[in-house]
């Protein structure tokens, strides 16, 4: 059973960073990508960017260029979300799923992450 | 890259039919087949109801059914069901190797 599973809730402050997680199971976790999502209170849903873990690809979305990091370590199945300097408006659920056998297709997602930055 | 568009709400009775459209430009939408549905229940994670236009997954009811015509695809729930009341999702891939969504769609069964 293909599975991914996410790291807890965070609590943080402005200024503080932060790296969250995804770890696939059931499933060859190099040949599939792994996408981040983001889902701000109330709102919908917004591709941040994608990572290939066999080689460690990376694609970002414009709007997240430059304020997160993605990453993977293949070793034990993991992916990776991560900022340097959170603000408040990072303040959201963000799910990671795996792009399936199309391009767009996002098959399977984590049950989510949600990070709260709060002074 | 702007988010794909799609209605705000949309509502329909049980056992009716109802549509929803997910309109980008030539650029994503219209540029390839790759464009897939999820529906998300409040408090849950999204879950993929179509892909590549027209194709369900497995365990996915037939009721649920896509489509595309040049920069405007659609996704189609016949035989309205109080358990399809949710958020709709559309997204694409784009001619930048990225993916966007769109706004989401949020269907009421009256």
């Amino acid at each position: 059973e293909v599975q991914l599973v996410q790291s807890g809730a965070e609590v943080k402050k402005p200024g503080e960073s932060l790296k969250i997680s995804c770890k696939g199971s059931g499933y060859s976790f190099t040949n599939y990508w792994i996408g981040w999502v983001r889902q701000m209170p109330g709102k919908g849903l917004q591709w941040m960017g994608i990572i290939y873990p066999g080689d460690s690809d990376t694609r970002y979305s414009p709007s997240f260029q430059g304020q997160v990091t993605i990453s993977a370590d293949r070793s034990i199945s993991t992916a990776y979300l991560q900022w340097n300097s959170l603000k408040a408006s990072d303040t959201a659920i963000y799910f990671c799923a795996r792009q399936g056998q199309y391009m767009a297709t996002l098959d399977y997602w984590g049950q989510g992450t949600l990070v709260t930055v709060s002074s | 890259q702007s988010a794909l568009t799609q209605p705000a709400s949309v509502s329909g009775s049980p056992g009716q039919s109802i549509t929803i459209s997910c309109t980008g430009t030539s650029s994503d939408v219209g540029g390839y087949t790759y464009v897939s549905w999820y529906q998300q229940h409040p408090g849950k994670a999204p879950k993929l109801i179509i892909y590549d236009v027209s194709n369900r997954p497995s365990g996915v009811s037939n009721r649920f059914s896509g489509s595309k015509s040049g920069n405007t695809a659609s996704l189609t729930i016949s035989g309205l069901q109080a358990e399809d009341e949710a958020d709709y999702y559309c997204n694409s891939y784009t001619f930048s190797n990225t993916v966007v969504f769109g706004g989401g769609t949020k269907l009421t069964v009256l």
